[in-house]
């Protein structure tokens, strides 16, 4: 089995601040693991993924993200954000089936 | 363009209507799903499809059905809308098997749907 927890619903910042969005995941597997960023009413895209090797990790619009075995984590980050970033961020895992699951979602506002 | 292509974009429907949400892809992906969005629950998965002519119920599949006739198409039908399907729902697609890590899913831009 595998399950994800995003540990914030919302997190709201400043523009040019630095942010960290949370994502801890379980399986009883190695495991894969995304980040997509959606829109307002858009769908998902890809942001970034972890399959193997170097446990950071970058993706697009400048974010990253790093994997954590030990605390079996994978926190997206990013230095600088603008107001384009405001989006809703979620966290998948791929565990010992090719179904992904999801997390609940954390809301990103970015504030001017 | 390449990709995945809900229709439609919106729908109202009345308590004990039917319809029927079509979700084609053109990118040869042997996997299929159909996920519904709701505040505050993430994205869940109804049902989903690994080929032309199967289906399996995902975490949420009453009050749903699909049909996968053609590797390009998967449709999600509900036979009498309730209000607790009011939702966003999403189409995605993936290659099969290990390929899916390199190239990751594929969504829609979703159909909302409101039951009153």
């Amino acid at each position: 089995a595998q399950s994800v927890t995003q540990l914030d619903s919302q997190v709201p910042v400043f523009e040019e601040a630095p942010v960290e969005l949370r994502c801890n995941y379980s399986s009883s597997v190695s495991v894969y693991l995304f980040w997509y960023v959606q829109y307002p009413n858009q769908g998902l895209q890809l942001l970034l993924k972890y399959l193997s090797g170097s446990t950071l990790v970058k993706g697009i619009n400048g974010f990253e993200a790093e994997f954590n075995k030990s605390q079996t984590s994978f926190h997206l980050r990013k230095p600088s954000v603008h107001i384009s970033d405001t989006a809703e961020y979620f966290c998948a895992v791929l565990g010992g089936s090719y179904i992904p699951t999801f997390g609940r979602g954390t809301s990103l506002i970015v504030h001017p | 363009n390449a990709g995945v292509t809900q229709t439609p974009k919106f729908r109202v429907l009345k308590t004990g209507q039917s319809m029927t949400l079509l979700c084609a892809q053109d990118m040869n992906h042997e996997y299929m799903y159909w996920y519904r969005q709701d505040p505050g629950m993430g994205l869940r998965l109804i049902h989903y499809s690994v080929g032309e002519g199967t289906t399996a119920k995902g975490e949420v599949p009453d009050g749903y059905n699909v049909s996968r006739l053609k590797k390009q198409n998967f449709l999600l039908g509900l036979e009498s809308a309730a209000p607790s399907q009011t939702s966003v729902y999403f189409c995605a697609s993936s290659p099969a098997g290990w390929r899916v890590l390199g190239y990751g899913y594929t969504f829609g831009s979703g159909t909302r749907l409101t039951v009153v």
